[in-house]
C-alpha cells in the first residue's frame, strides 16, 4: 500500500517560532511537493523538489523554505511563523516527468499560529 | 497561466439525488485533467482522471468527460450516498509536473 506520511496531524505554534513539517514517502518517487490548503482557494503550491537537494519555488514560496537531503523525505520550514501561515499543509509525491500520473497525498498537518 | 474554476459550494443533496460539479479550465497545450476527493479528516485521493480530449474517467459511480471544445471536465454521479460527503477538487497538469487546483466544492449528502 503506497504511503505518504506527515509528522503531525495538528500543530500549534507561537508567532516567531521556527516550525518544521516533515513528510516521508515510501514509493521511491522522484518528485515531492508542499501545498497549503485554504477554504475557497483550493491547494496552492509552495515548493517542490524533483531530486535530492533540488528544489523549485511554487506559486507562494514567501515565508517558507524546504530541505530534501534524502529521496524519501521532504521538509517544509517556516523560519519565523506568522498568523497568516495558519493553514492546512499537504505533502504529495509523484513520478518524475510524467504528465499523466497522479500525485499521492499525505493526510495533512493543520497548523495554527497564535 | 493555467487555472481551474469550479463551482462554489456547499452543495447539499438528499441521498440518491443526481450530483453535478462544474469544472472549467484554461491551460496551454493539452493538459491532463483530474478529480480528487478529500473525505473529512483525510488527505486528497485521486477519484478519476482523463488524459486526452473525449476521454471519460470513471470510478465509484462518478464520471467526467474531457471536453476540449468547452474546456470543461464536469463531475457527475447518478445517485449519491451519505458516504460521498466530501470536498471535491478539479485539477489539471500541463507542462511540467505541477498540478493546478480549483477552489474545491464541498458536498453534503443528507439521509
Amino acid at each position: 500500500d503506497v504511503k505518504v506520511t506527515q509528522s503531525s496531524r495538528y500543530l500549534v505554534k507561537r508567532t516567531g517560532e521556527k516550525v518544521f513539517l516533515e513528510c516521508v514517502q515510501d514509493m521511491d518517487h522522484e518528485n515531492m511537493f508542499w501545498y497549503r490548503q485554504d477554504p475557497g482557494l483550493g491547494l496552492r503550491l509552495i515548493y517542490f523538489s524533483y531530486d535530492v537537494k533540488m528544489k523549485e519555488k511554487g506559486d507562494i514560496p514567501e515565508g517558507y523554505s524546504v530541505s530534501r537531503e534524502k529521496k524519501e523525505r521532504f521538509s517544509l520550514i517556516l523560519e519565523s511563523a506568522s498568523t497568516n501561515q495558519t493553514s492546512m499543509y499537504l505533502c504529495a509525491s509523484g513520478l518524475a516527468a510524467d504528465l499523466y500520473n497522479e500525485q499521492f497525498f499525505g493526510p495533512g498537518t493543520r497548523l495554527t499560529v497564535l | 497561466g493555467d487555472s481551474v474554476t469550479q463551482m462554489e459550494g456547499p452543495v447539499t443533496l438528499s441521498e440518491e439525488a443526481f450530483l453535478t460539479i462544474n469544472c472549467t479550465y484554461t491551460a496551454t497545450g493539452y493538459p491532463s485533467l483530474f478529480w480528487y476527493v478529500q473525505y473529512p479528516g483525510e488527505g486528497l485521493q485521486l477519484l478519476l482522471k482523463a488524459t486526452k480530449a473525449d476521454d471519460k474517467g470513471s470510478n465509484k459511480g462518478f464520471e467526467a468527460t474531457y471536453r476540449k471544445e468547452t474546456t470543461s471536465f464536469h463531475l457527475e454521479k447518478g445517485s449519491v450516498q451519505v458516504s460521498d460527503s466530501a470536498v471535491y477538487f478539479c485539477a489539471l497538469k500541463a507542462a511540467g509536473n505541477k498540478l493546478t487546483f480549483g477552489g474545491g466544492t464541498r458536498v453534503l449528502v443528507k439521509p
